[in-house]
Order: structure tokens, then sequence, then C-alpha cells
């Protein structure tokens, strides 16, 4: 089976850095995605990790460390736009992904 | 980029009565689409893997016969939720995967919210 772990709830302020963590244990780990979800709307792709290392694109940077089982997203100079619920997500055979609980960001100003 | 559209994207049923929910890929071809549920404030559930051409994975605890799914193009997969109760009121999402060139990013449809009442 798969179970995911990242922190329920992140408060941070307007042009700040946050990092939002995700530990896993997964049978058959092909990957780890990370995805954003606005309250009523579908989840959108932010990055992917399938090897150790950081993968930087624009704000976001995504980072993964297969021996530790661990990975994070990290958002910089946060904007108001930004508050949202964050996924991870292992992927498995077939693509098959599952998700964690999702982190709630808030941005405050 | 690639597209997934939902249709509906909101419907209100009867107790008992089935519901289709019908989700495509408009512009690419998708051999493996997912379905996912999701209650409000919660995690998104993988409810089965769709394939094209054969019958569909379900995960463990999901009930098959009451959530017939059934991939019938590259483009095309439709969820039925049968006999439908209120404890089935969710939303429910579809994805599919773009394999090609070594992508790994699957592309959400915009979620159809279904009310059983």
């Amino acid at each position: 089976g798969q179970s995911l772990e990242q922190p329920s709830e992140v408060t941070a302020v307007e042009g700040a850095i946050v990092q939002i963590n995700c530990t896993y244990q997964t049978s058959g780990f092909y990957g780890l995605s990370w995805y954003q979800q606005h309250d009523g709307g579908a989840p959108t792709f932010l990055s992917y990790n399938a090897l150790d290392g950081l993968e930087e694109t624009g704000r976001f940077s995504s980072f993964l460390s297969r021996s530790d089982s661990y990975g994070y997203l990290l958002l910089q100079e946060l904007q108001m736009k930004d508050s949202a619920s964050y996924f991870c997500a292992v992927g498995g055979n077939f693509n098959k992904f599952y998700f964690g609980s999702g982190t709630k960001l808030n941005v405050k100003p | 980029g690639a597209v997934v559209s939902q249709h509906p994207s909101w419907v209100i049923c009867k107790s008992g009565t089935s519901v289709k929910i019908e989700c495509r890929s408009l512009d690419f071809q998708a051999t493996t689409m997912f379905w996912y549920r999701q209650f409000p404030k919660q995690s998104l559930m993988l409810m089965a893997t769709s394939n094209e051409g054969s019958k569909a994975t379900y995960e463990q605890g999901v009930e098959k016969d009451k959530f017939l799914i059934n991939h019938a193009s590259l483009t095309l997969s439709t969820l039925t939720v049968t006999s439908a109760h209120p404890e089935d009121s969710s939303f429910y999402i579809c994805s599919a995967v773009e394999v090609e060139r070594g992508h790994n990013e699957q592309f959400f449809g915009p979620g159809t919210r279904l009310t059983v009442l």
C-alpha cells in the first residue's frame, strides 16, 4: 500500500519562502509529484521528481530524496494567489498516483 | 497544453437513480485515465484506473458494480454511479496521463460535483 504524510496547514506572509514537506511509504516508487488545488477547482500540476535532487520551475522548486522517502515543495516570493492546498503524490506502476492528505497554505498580507 | 474536460460540471439527482459522468481528453490520446473522488477539505482518493479497450482496475474498497467505468475510445472514459445514495455525494475528478515524450504529468478535468438527495 501507500501512505503519505504532509502538514495539514501552513501560514506565511507575502514575499516569504515556505517549504512543504512530504514523507511517503510505497511499494514500487516511480516518482513524486506536487499539485496545487484552489478551493472548488481541479488540481493543477506543479512538478515531478523521479531522481534525487532539486528541480526548479520559476518560484517553485521541488526536492526528492529517494533514500529518505522524502520530498518537499519550496515556494519563494509568496503571493496572495498562492493560497491553496498543495498535494504530494507518489507514482507507481502504470502511472497510478496516490495523493497525500494535502497542505493548506494561507498567505497573509 | 493537454486539456481534459468533464461533463456535467455538477448534477443533483434523487436517491436510487444512476448518474453518468463523462471525461474527455480534448487534444491528446489517453490510453489510461483515472477516476478520483474528493470529499470537502480532504484528499483525492483514487477509485479506479480506466484502460481503453479493457476492464477498469478498481482500488481496494471501491465497488465495481456501483461505479461502472467504460473507456470506449482513446479520448473518452465514463463513470456511472448506479443506484446513487446521499453518501455518494462528492466531487468526482478524472485525469489522464500524457505518457509520450516521457511526461508523467496528470491532467485533471474540472471535476463533477454530485449531490444525491
